[in-house]
């Protein structure tokens, strides 16, 4: 079983128009942490986010925003307004404790492609 | 300017080949990393060092060789025992070891192409 999904693969939307991209994670742990990063064209990953296990408080930055909700353990990421410029495929990835050596690895879901359109 | 250089941005590999890949970083960071990415898929990972002369296997080590001889380099060796190079492969690098939540920074990424 995967320990990140992103269920949707692509999106595309027109824009101004608010998105939201889905991630859904599994972990034993109380102690964990979830990002995501943004893979624009030219191929480098651009960090964005890191949040917490214990802190649940949604942030917003600009015209990004993000839901973490243990309960369903989801950690979405909203786009407002977007722009031709959000167009990248966005990950999500956690850290858990893990076992041994790789505490602290990271394990990426497998990506949403977001189209923006003019 | 710190941050993480990988070159060259394309690579090209025949049959039977090793090719290697450089990563260099200026932000005195402890750990490297090595991913590779397929299309349609996530990142991978190869190998990580958390400390200089010492490395670990990440979840696809087979026909990948790295060494970890200065903080501030990370090379991956992609072997003629690889038998599917092609994939974009991206460094990344964290501040500190062994601990969870590390913000990882990655480079710009080399593409690999079969011959």
């Amino acid at each position: 079983a995967q320990k990140v999904t992103q269920a949707q693969t692509e999106i595309s939307v027109v824009e101004k128009e608010d998105v939201t991209l889905d991630c859904v994670y599994e972990t034993r742990d109380t102690t964990y942490y979830l990002f995501w990063y943004k893979q624009p064209p030219s191929g480098e990953l651009v960090f964005l986010i890191r949040r917490n296990s214990f802190d649940e408080q949604n942030e917003i930055s600009g015209r990004y925003s993000w839901n973490f909700q243990k309960s369903t353990s989801s950690f979405n990421f909203t786009i407002t307004a977007s722009q031709v410029v959000d167009s990248a495929v966005y990950f999500c990835a956690l850290s858990e404790a893990g076992d041994g050596g790789s505490q602290g690895n990271l394990i990426f879901g497998k990506g949403t492609k977001l189209s923006v359109k003019p | 300017d710190g941050g993480i250089t990988q070159s060259p941005k394309y690579l090209f590999r025949k049959e039977g080949q090793n090719v290697t890949l450089s990563c260099e970083q200026n932000l005195n960071h402890d750990a490297m990393y090595w991913y590779r990415q397929d299309p349609g898929q996530g990142l991978r990972l190869i190998y990580y060092s958390q400390i200089v002369n010492d490395f670990q296997k990440g979840d696809i080590a087979e026909g990948y060789s790295v060494s970890r001889e200065k903080k501030e380099s990370f090379p991956l060796t992609v072997t003629s025992a690889q038998k599917n190079p092609t994939a974009f492969y991206l460094c990344a690098s964290s501040a500190r070891t062994g601990g969870i939540g590390e913000t990882q920074y990655f480079g710009p990424g080399t593409r690999l192409l079969v011959l």
